[in-house]
């Protein structure tokens, strides 16, 4: 079957660490994956798209890596901040369809 | 510059009853789509529009109806609520292109 998985459990670290969010997925062959930011009570934010023919992508202290052969993506936040607190989204497209599927997300808590 | 707007924010019905939730959007997108929201569950996608007068279904369809008479408007109706249509529904729109998916802020759904 198909499946996107990313860890349930809060991911808590110390402020100025580098937070790694684990996103992966079996029996899709997405062309984008994706990394939203959502707050509670709000949307969800988005942050950085990674294309399947591309091995990593940044944007200020945001990076993100997709394997296609582990079916895994990586995203990290370095120098993490209390404000980086918020759960993080993954989701995949496929390239025929709109369609955007959603991981259920992972919740980060950065202590001051 | 709005975005994607949704209302109500809050709502609660009795089951049996029907409403619709509204959701516009001013980026002139061609795409749209609702999702709901339920712990654990991650965002799962209900019906989508790529263009006005066309609509199609998303993975739980079931109890909800759409419409795309405008770029900018694609309401959701529950046609007779029940208590398992409690949840947090997302309107969202992107371009063509895909890249790039805009929410709104969400509309809070209680059925009793």
């Amino acid at each position: 079957s198909q499946k996107i998985e990313q860890n349930s459990e809060a991911l808590n670290i110390q402020e100025g660490k580098t937070a790694t969010l684990t996103c992966n997925y079996t029996n899709y062959s997405p062309a984008y994956l994706q990394w939203y930011r959502q707050d509670p009570g709000r949307g969800p934010v988005f942050l950085l798209l990674i294309r399947e023919n591309e091995k990593e992508k940044r944007k200020e202290r945001l990076k993100v890596t997709f394997d296609t052969t582990l079916k895994q993506s990586l995203f990290h936040i370095t120098a993490s901040q209390p404000a980086d607190s918020a759960t993080y989204l993954c989701a995949l497209r496929m390239d025929s369809s709109y369609k955007l599927i959603f991981g259920s997300g992972t919740r980060l808590l950065v202590r001051p | 510059n709005a975005g994607v707007t949704q209302t109500p924010k809050f709502q609660v019905l009795k089951t049996g009853q029907s409403m619709t939730l509204q959701c516009a959007q001013d980026m002139n997108h061609e795409y749209m789509s609702w999702y709901r929201q339920d712990p654990g569950m991650g965002l799962r996608l209900i019906h989508y529009s790529v263009g006005a007068g066309i609509t199609d279904q998303g993975e739980v369809p079931n109890g909800y109806n759409v419409s795309r008479s405008t770029t900018e408007d694609f309401p959701l109706r529950l046609l007779s609520a029940a208590p398992s249509q409690t949840s947090v529904y997302f309107c969202a729109s992107m371009t063509g292109e895909g890249n790039t998916i805009y929410f709104g802020e969400g509309s809070w759904l209680t059925v009793v």
